[in-house]
């Protein structure tokens, strides 16, 4: 059974950081195309960024709305998905899903708050 | 506001059939996809390449395509399918993949 399970999330003040981790598994993770999805409190999904396999050249796309500020990044040595988010904002508030698409993680809620 | 356009909220009665549409300049070149959310759960992919269904999605599902409109059809639907339902594909001017906002399925 494939299962993706986020972590590391939590509260924090405007213009810190935070390091989301994804850990994959039941899944070939090196191959697989994975995405994080946000979604803020009572509204609905956004894509914040993609990842494609080392494979198929590694590249990372991001949506406008946090360019700059995250870091996508991936260790298929481990199996685990990171988002790195930094000058966080109080719009950046939500649940933070990882995903392949057809398997999506619990999500885990960042909470931008002073 | 999102590239891909959907109606916020639609309703269907017990055992009809109901039709949910979602607008974008991307689908006339792009598939979209389907992702049903319940309240507190994570989405789950039920339409993907315009109309196939993964593994366990009821076959009540369908999706369709025609020009700058996607659509997800429930024919029969049942309570369980009360939900949210957001579209997905590529952004057309935008950023590379968008949601629709999302719309809000009652069955009554």
């Amino acid at each position: 059974e494939v299962q993706l399970v986020e972590s590391g999330g939590g509260l924090v003040k405007p213009g810190g950081s935070l390091r989301l981790s994804c850990a994959a598994s039941g899944l070939t993770f090196s191959n697989a195309w994975m995405s994080w999805v946000r979604q803020a409190p009572g509204k609905g999904l956004e894509w914040v960024g993609r990842i494609k396999s080392e494979s198929e050249g590694g590249t990372i796309d991001y949506a406008a709305a946090v360019k700059g500020r995250v870091t996508i990044s991936r260790d298929d040595s481990r199996n685990i998905l990171y988002l790195q988010m930094n000058s966080l904002k109080i719009e950046d508030t939500g649940v933070y899903y990882c995903t392949t698409w057809w398997v999506w993680g619990q999500g885990t809620l960042v909470t931008v708050s002073s | 506001s999102s590239e891909l356009t959907q109606d916020p909220a639609v309703s269907v009665a017990l055992g009809q059939t109901v039709r949910i549409t979602c607008q974008g300049d991307s689908l006339r070149r792009y598939y979209a996809s389907w992702y049903q959310q319940k309240p507190g759960q994570a989405p789950v992919l039920v339409i993907y390449e315009k109309n196939k269904r993964p593994s366990g999605i009821p076959d009540r599902f369908s999706g369709s395509n025609s020009g700058n409109t996607a659509s997800l059809t429930i024919t029969g639907a049942q309570a369980e399918d009360e939900a949210d339902y957001y579209c997905h594909s590529r952004g057309s001017s935008g950023d590379p993949l968008v949601f629709g906002a999302g719309t809000k399925v009652t069955v009554l």
